[in-house]
């Protein structure tokens, strides 16, 4: 049973620049949540993704902005990045009626 | 606003020590609280889930327990191993909210 995938592993970006992560959720899961994770931090959640549409948002600016695909997949795209987005990305996966979250390998983002 | 505490954040003990991790939160409403591991660079990996109906859960060496009207879960690890060294994060999923608010997390080392 494969877990929750996310790509790419690492990326390297200058600030200005836009990025687009990947998700797959764990198979079954219907649902897809995004969060950031500084150094040394407790991640904070950004966005969650369930039948297509946003569900809820965090605290985070309109430069950061997702999309669910008809197979729960999901992208997290973010918009001309600063030094203060450099940060490890991480997708959770869930049922939406259970809510118990796992959580894929994670994006490193490094912003130059 | 709900907020996740840990105590402490970093701990270092002899292997075959029993310890306990602290995690305490100020809004008592939650729906469910998990505490996860995560190793250096990595994602995060579930270890248990309590519901805000039950008191506590146990897999294996790992014991978690949960009192909702003081605000607080511990999480009991016995005879520790090296193996178990890495930062530990306790989450809570508030009653009206579908995301997990996390602690800074406890960095736990084994020493052989």
């Amino acid at each position: 049973d494969a877990g929750v995938t996310q790509s790419p592993t690492h990326l390297i970006k200058t600030r200005g620049q836009q990025v687009t992560l990947r998700c797959s959720p764990k198979s079954g899961h219907d649902t897809v949540s995004w969060y950031q994770q500084a150094l040394g931090q407790g991640p904070q959640f950004i966005f969650q993704y369930y039948e297509e549409e946003e569900r809820q948002r965090g605290n985070f600016p309109d430069r950061f902005s997702g999309h669910q695909f008809p197979n729960y997949s999901s992208e997290l795209n973010v918009n001309a990045l600063w030094l203060g987005d450099s940060a490890l990305y991480l997708c959770a996966s869930s049922l939406a009626q259970y809510n118990e979250q796992f959580f894929g390998p994670g994006t490193r983002l490094t912003v130059l | 606003k709900q907020e996740v505490t840990q105590i402490p954040a970093a701990l270092s003990v002899p292997e075959g020590e029993n310890l306990v991790l602290n995690c305490s939160f100020t809004d008592s409403a939650i729906y469910n609280l998990q505490w996860f591991r995560q190793d250096p660079g990595k994602g995060l990996t579930s270890l248990l889930l309590i519901q805000s109906s039950q008191r506590e859960q146990t897999s294996g060496r790992l014991n978690a327990s949960l009192d909702k009207s003081s605000g607080r879960s511990t999480l009991y690890i016995a005879a520790s191993q090296p193996g178990d060294s890495a930062t530990y994060l306790c989450a809570v999923n508030t009653d009206s909210s579908y995301k997990l608010i996390f602690g800074s997390g406890t960095r736990l080392l084994v020493r052989p």
